[in-house]
């Protein structure tokens, strides 16, 4: 079955970029929106943004100037860029499939199982 | 971006117990509302979505209901695996917004 996997650094110095990298296993990336979600300790989900395998993105708009989402078909990979980064963008950080159903429904069906990144000098 | 309010904040119940949790959004989203349950230290799990439809494998004991602007999940027969924190979200409008999570305990 279709996994999901985050990797990357899990402490990041504040004004520095974060990177997370989400690896797909036993499927294809290929005609799927990819989204990044974070959770704050002891905090609620946020929506960061998604992309297409095309390479179409959409961001929230609170983090949009801080945020670049990519897709490398090649690898079944997409990975999130965050730069400039203060203690608040501390969290677990999951990668997730948005998935389009025909009645124009969309949610996470599958999700990996998260990393931490602590922002912190 | 459409804010979402469940509540209550968090509840506790006993096995068997039916539970209710409601989920309102600050505008219409006709039926584009999802229900996820996360449990610690796990990734949220998809329970619910298009309002009513139940995720493959999902036991039939939750349900959802509502349209609009009002939603429901109900968990009609409370089992000891589902104390966890549920969370609703949006798919009407970009920004996909999530609401703030209700914890379901054990009395």
């Amino acid at each position: 079955q279709v996994q999901l996997q985050e990797s990357g650094p899990g402490l990041v110095k504040p004004s520095e970029t974060l990177s997370l990298t989400c690896t797909v296993s036993g499927g294809s990336i290929s005609s799927y929106y990819w989204s990044w979600i974070r959770q704050p300790p002891g905090k609620g989900l946020e929506f960061i943004g998604y992309i297409y395998y095309s390479g179409t993105t959409n961001y929230n708009p609170s983090l949009k100037s801080r945020v670049t989402i990519s897709v490398d078909t090649s690898k079944n990979q997409f990975s999130l860029r965050l730069s400039s980064v203060t203690a608040a963008d501390t969290a677990v950080y999951f990668c997730a499939r948005d998935f389009g159903d025909n009645s124009g429904g969309w949610y996470f069906d599958l999700w990996g199982r998260g990393t931490l990144v602590t922002v912190s000098s | 971006d459409i804010q979402m309010t469940q509540s209550p904040s968090s509840l506790s119940a006993s096995v068997g117990d039916r539970v209710t949790i409601t989920c309102r959004a600050s505008q219409s989203i006709t039926n584009y509302l999802n229900w996820y349950q996360q449990k610690p230290g796990k990734a949220p799990k998809l329970l619910i979505y298009t309002a009513s439809s139940l995720q493959s494998g999902v036991p039939s004991r939750f349900s959802g209901s509502g349209s609009g602007t009002d939603f429901t999940l109900t968990v009609s027969s409370l089992q000891p695996e589902d104390f966890a924190t549920y969370y609703c979200q949006q798919s009407s409008s970009t920004p996909w917004t999530f609401g703030q999570g209700t914890r379901v305990e054990i009395k």
